[in-house]
């Protein structure tokens, strides 16, 4: 099946310091992909839907100013939280999709945490 | 936008039957996903329905009634490796072509001894 890697898998950084994680596709050619925050105990929650060159669309209630995304390629979406801060602790994941396959790949999340 | 609504928790017996089920409200409709997520971990696919009735792949079957806004998981011979949340996932189409999956909150599946 088709595979999403995302690096890193945890991550602990210092209050105002900025974060990049990566999202891959690596078998196909992913035109959208999704960014999701799940916090324990909750379902994921959607942040943003990212076609390839272009602009991101946010979910009402995120920032993105804060949560810069960036779809520069069929295979490669970042995330970067800038200026993190303890609340943006969390378990970060993405999902890839495009119209070659029915369904959309997770990659392995990313668990963030700010100290 | 989108609703989808299934239990917050359920518990069954090692070896038994088990039914999930996901109601859920949508415009747009393009199909019906079923993952599994073990705590900490990214969600696994199980199944995808785009059309009314049973998909069945091994222990786990999907079944989806678009009239009534219906599907439901069953797993069946239960092991305990199946304690997890099952989150029911709904595709719909959305402005520009692309199409979006919304999650329902999940269901904590506990199988015990």
């Amino acid at each position: 099946g088709a595979v999403v890697s995302q690096h890193p898998s945890w991550v602990i950084c210092k209050s105002g310091t900025s974060v990049k994680i990566e999202c891959r596709s690596l078998d196909f050619q992913a035109t959208t992909m999704f960014w999701y925050r799940q916090f324990p105990k909750q379902s994921l929650m959607l942040m943003a839907t990212s076609n390839e060159g272009s602009k991101a669309t946010y979910e009402q209630g995120v920032e993105k100013d804060k949560f810069l995304i960036n779809h520069a390629s069929l295979t490669l979406s970042t995330l970067t939280v800038t200026s993190a801060h303890p609340e943006d602790s969390s378990f970060y994941i993405c999902s890839a999709a495009s119209t070659e396959v029915a369904t959309a790949f997770f990659g392995q999340g990313t668990r963030l945490t700010v100290v | 936008g989108q609703n989808i609504d299934q239990p917050t928790e359920m518990t069954a017996t090692e070896g038994a039957i088990v039914q999930i089920n996901c109601t859920y409200q949508t415009s747009g409709f393009n199909g019906l996903f079923w993952y599994q997520q073990h705590a900490g971990e990214a969600p696994t696919f199980l199944s995808y329905n785009v059309l009314d009735g049973l998909e069945e792949k091994g222990r786990f079957s999907s079944f989806l009634s678009r009239s009534k806004g219906y599907s439901y998981l069953l797993l069946k011979e239960l092991q305990m490796k199946d304690s997890a949340s099952y989150l029911c996932a709904v595709r719909a189409y959305a402005s520009g072509g692309s199409y979006i999956p919304t999650f329902g909150r999940g269901t904590s599946l506990i199988v015990h001894p």
